[in-house]
């Protein structure tokens, strides 16, 4: 069974500190999908990346850069000179790729998710 | 482009009523799930559809839930009846192919249900 853990529970930063938010996944399977959501105090889920596993390059979004390490099953979140609108909680998601010759659908299965404050 | 809409955004009701959670998926998806967000157990997939047929309801807690997808435009999750422990964040996401499970969900505001 697949299985994401995210290591920190709640992190405190200050407003332009960099930061990173820590996800750990196990599966089985050889091909599967890597994703990162944000909630804001809002409450709303926001997507924000995909990676699939059999792509390790890291990427880069403005103030965001993930890194994907196959070898320690580690898909980690940076954000660089965080801001006190990255305050949310970040939920890192694992998607198994579907049954060969059938409908169904790989599952999205959360981590616990980490709650980000950023203060002023 | 509209997002996934769901209705209503806040509900509170008594034990013992029935619950009726809505969902508008993004128009051309062909996936449709429902989640229940709370504090002990986080997010926790229900049900999904695929092309209005449900796939999957291994998640639904109990015979009191039920969903149905009778178009491509419109989903329910019937609560009946209600119990103070349904209390919680409800999502409706929804996706564009994906079957091999690769492309992103993109979720509704959430209905938040509080069961006195």
């Amino acid at each position: 069974a697949q299985k994401v853990t995210q290591v920190q529970t709640e992190i405190s930063v200050v407003e332009k500190e960099d930061v990173t938010l820590d996800c750990v996944y196990e599966t089985r399977d050889t091909t599967y999908y890597l994703f990162w959501y944000k909630q804001p105090p809002s409450g709303e889920l926001v997507f924000l990346i995909r990676r699939n596993s059999f792509d390790e390059q890291n990427e880069i979004s403005g103030r965001y850069s993930w890194n994907f390490q196959k070898s320690t099953s580690s898909f980690n979140f940076t954000i660089t000179a965080s801001q006190v609108v990255d305050s949310a909680v970040y939920f890192c998601a694992l998607s198994e790729a579907a049954n060969a010759g059938g409908t169904s659908y790989g599952k999205l299965t959360f981590g616990q998710g980490t709650i980000l404050t950023v203060h002023p | 482009d509209a997002g996934v809409i769901q209705s209503p955004r806040h509900e509170v009701t008594e034990m013992g009523q029935e619950v009726t959670l809505r969902c508008k998926p993004i128009s051309g998806h062909d996936y449709l799930f429902w989640y229940r967000q709370t504090m002990m157990r986080g997010l926790e997939l229900l049900i999904y559809f695929n092309n209005n047929v449900p796939i999957d309801d291994s998640g639904m807690p109990e015979d009191r839930f039920s969903a149905k997808m009778p178009n491509a435009s419109f989903s329910t999750l019937k609560i009946q009846p209600s119990e103070p422990r349904d209390s919680a964040v409800y999502f409706c996401a929804s996706s564009l192919g994906g079957y091999r499970g690769n492309q992103p969900q993109h979720f509704g505001d959430g209905t938040r249900l509080s069961i006195l």
